[in-house]
Order: structure tokens, then C-alpha cells, then sequence
């Protein structure tokens, strides 16, 4: 079976600028999750889809980040306006039950 | 609120055994993975404890005792692709899809 995937593996944009980070899961999980990354620390949760539905979104930062799961299939996670430190790797990985399946991540650097 | 504790840094030889040690102090712990990453690419699933006691797959294996808040990591004849980062995480309502509370991560470096 395929994988999850990300889109794109990086971005590098100005501060003030908006990015759309896209995450394809297994077909057939149900639950979606974003993790971040940043500056070698540990991978930190941001939200948490079940199908289109957002379960848990205690981790989103503030209200510049959106994420949106239409159809229950991929998700984005869009950040407006970004600041430099939204710099990270950001994960996407889904699950039927416990365990996550990871994507590859994007990593994006605010300059 | 929940924080997990791993060593930042571990260093052994290839054929040797190493552990990796991981406390925690969680509301409503319930149960422990672990993940391993190469070169900041996709963490991938390794194990993961429900129950007190030792799980085997393979090479590695891991422990928990939840009346200690501990759990480790153990890899056994370490190869060189086994350096890596490797994460503890407590999974939350694992058999719900609950999210996971990572550790901060240790590198391993084999050594030839």
C-alpha cells in the first residue's frame, strides 16, 4: 500500500508570506494527525482529524495555522502569515487504530 | 500535563547491546511507543508496551514498568544503520488513534 505523503518536501518563504502544506494518508485511516518539529527538539502534536472531523486541536500554536480535512481524505495546514519561528519539520502521519504511519515531513524555513 | 525523559545522546560500537531509557511523568498514561528516525526523515513504529513487561521483535526490544514510570529500548547486535534517533512517546487512548507526547529524542551513533 502507499504510503503517506507530503507536498512539498521543502519551503522557503519570507515572514509575512502564506504556505500550504498538504498531507495524503493511507486510504482507509480514519484519523490524521500534524506533529512539529522544530530545531531538534521533540516532535510536538498539533491536531488530530477523525475523517473530516477535527478531534483534538490543543496543539495548534495560535490562530495564524488552519487546517482542514475536506472530505475526510487529505488534509492542509496552511500558515497566514508565517514568522520565523514556524520554522520546523512538519509531519503528517494517519492511523486506523494506534499506530502512526508517518510522512516523509516539510520542512519549511521562514526567512 | 505530560513530559518524557530520554538521554539526549547515546554512543556505542557495532555488535554491542545499548538501552535507552525513558521516564515519564503523564496524566492518564497509557501506554508507551517507540520510533525510530533516520536523518530527520519519517519516524517509523518500533514497539510498543501496554502492559508491564518485555516485548521482542527482532533485534530490539523494549520494557515498561508503570509502577516506575520508566520504559527502555534495548538493541541488541547494533549495526550501522541503527544510528538514529529514536523517540519514546506515550500514546494516548492507543487503541482510539490517540495522538502521541513525544520525547525530546536520543541519537544513537554506532561506531565502527
Amino acid at each position: 500500500e502507499a504510503g503517506v505523503t507530503q507536498f512539498p518536501s521543502h519551503s522557503v518563504i519570507e515572514k509575512g508570506q502564506t504556505v500550504t502544506l498538504r498531507c495524503d494518508p493511507i486510504s482507509g485511516h480514519d484519523n490524521l494527525y500534524w506533529y512539529r518539529r522544530v530545531m531538534g527538539k521533540e516532535i510536538k502534536f498539533l491536531l488530530h482529524f477523525v475523517k473530516e472531523s477535527k478531534q483534538d486541536e490543543s496543539g495548534m500554536p495560535n490562530n495564524r495555522f488552519l487546517a482542514e480535512r475536506t472530505g475526510g481524505t487529505y488534509s492542509t495546514l496552511k500558515v497566514q502569515p508565517a514568522e520565523l519561528e514556524d520554522s520546523g519539520v512538519y509531519f503528517c502521519a494517519s492511523s486506523q487504530t494506534g499506530t502512526h504511519v508517518f510522512g516523509p515531513g516539510t520542512r519549511l524555513t521562514v526567512t | 500535563g505530560q513530559s518524557l525523559e530520554q538521554p539526549s545522546e547515546v554512543t556505542a560500537v557495532e555488535g554491542a547491546i545499548v538501552q535507552i531509557n525513558c521516564t515519564y511523568q503523564t496524566s492518564g498514561f497509557y501506554g508507551l511507543s517507540w520510533y525510530q528516525q533516520h536523518d530527520g526523515g519519517a519516524p517509523t513504529f518500533l514497539s510498543y508496551n501496554g502492559l508491564d513487561g518485555l516485548e521482542e521483535t527482532g533485534r530490539f526490544s523494549s520494557f515498561l514498568s508503570r509502577s516506575d514510570s520508566y520504559g527502555y529500548l534495548l538493541l541488541q547486535e547494533l549495526q550501522m544503520k541503527d544510528s538514529a534517533s529514536y523517540f519514546c512517546a506515550d500514546n494516548l487512548i492507543y487503541n482510539q488513534g490517540g495522538k502521541l507526547i513525544f520525547g525530546q529524542g536520543t541519537e544513537l551513533s554506532v561506531k565502527p
